[in-house]
């Protein structure tokens, strides 16, 4: 399917678990994001990657890891969960950078129990 | 740091204006609005760039004051469709830092 896709769609995890939250691009984008939505914070920038194997941190890293071996795929990893990290988590991309438009995935919703 | 939005929330009747207002403590060199539908991604509404000018989008538009650092969304002749979350994004190199949302309910 074209676009931008996260898998799965729905996550139930215990505390110190590794989860590992899917994102999947078809239009080649060289931006990709990962954010985290809570009520009362919006939306708050988790990692960002500019292409392939370029990764930086965006407001809240902690805890969470990101690679990016293809264009096309960037994977977040929470190495050991903790219920602070259940929230909903959004995957984004744009063609060349901050000053253009974002284009959302559905979204992760994750319980960590 | 997060951009302030306001009002936190506002419900209106279908046909009503609304104004919503993002201010930064920081310089702005774009401003990024946003619409969410509840459990739906946001979708993109537009981009005021600094210096560029205002922007439009069918009855909803946007300024940009580069002074005051803060940006205005302006929702004319509001309808149903119209209800979501609002936010707005401020823009500093590859990074977009959202404001908390505008909670937006346009009743019949």
């Amino acid at each position: 399917d074209a676009g931008i896709t996260q898998s799965p769609r729905y996550k139930i995890t215990e505390t110190g678990r590794q989860v590992t939250l899917m994102c999947h691009q078809t239009w080649s984008h060289s931006y990709m994001f990962w954010y985290r939505q809570d009520l009362g914070h919006g939306l708050r920038l988790i990692y960002y990657s500019a292409a392939a194997d370029i990764t930086d941190k965006g407001e809240v890293p902690d805890g969470y890891v990101v690679s990016r071996s293809k264009t096309e795929n960037f994977p977040l990893t929470l190495e050991s969960a903790t219920r602070s990290q259940t929230s909903v988590y959004f995957c984004a991309s744009t063609p060349t950078g901050g000053l253009y438009e974002q284009y959302f995935g559905p979204g992760t919703r994750l319980t960590v129990t | 740091q997060q951009p302030v939005q306001s009002p936190q929330a506002v419900i209106l009747r279908e046909g009503e204006d609304a104004v919503i207002n993002c201010s930064s403590s920081k310089a702005l060199y774009s401003v990024h609005w946003y619409r969410q539908k509840h459990g739906e991604a946001p979708v993109f509404l537009m981009i005021l760039l600094k210096g560029g000018e205002q922007k439009g989008h069918e009855k909803i538009s946007a300024s940009f004051n580069e002074k005051k650092q803060q940006s205005s969304l302006y929702l004319t002749a509001s309808q149903l469709s119209y209800s979501g979350t609002y936010f707005c994004g401020t823009g500093a190199g590859n990074m977009l830092t959202f404001g908390g949302g505008t909670r937006l309910m346009v009743k019949p």
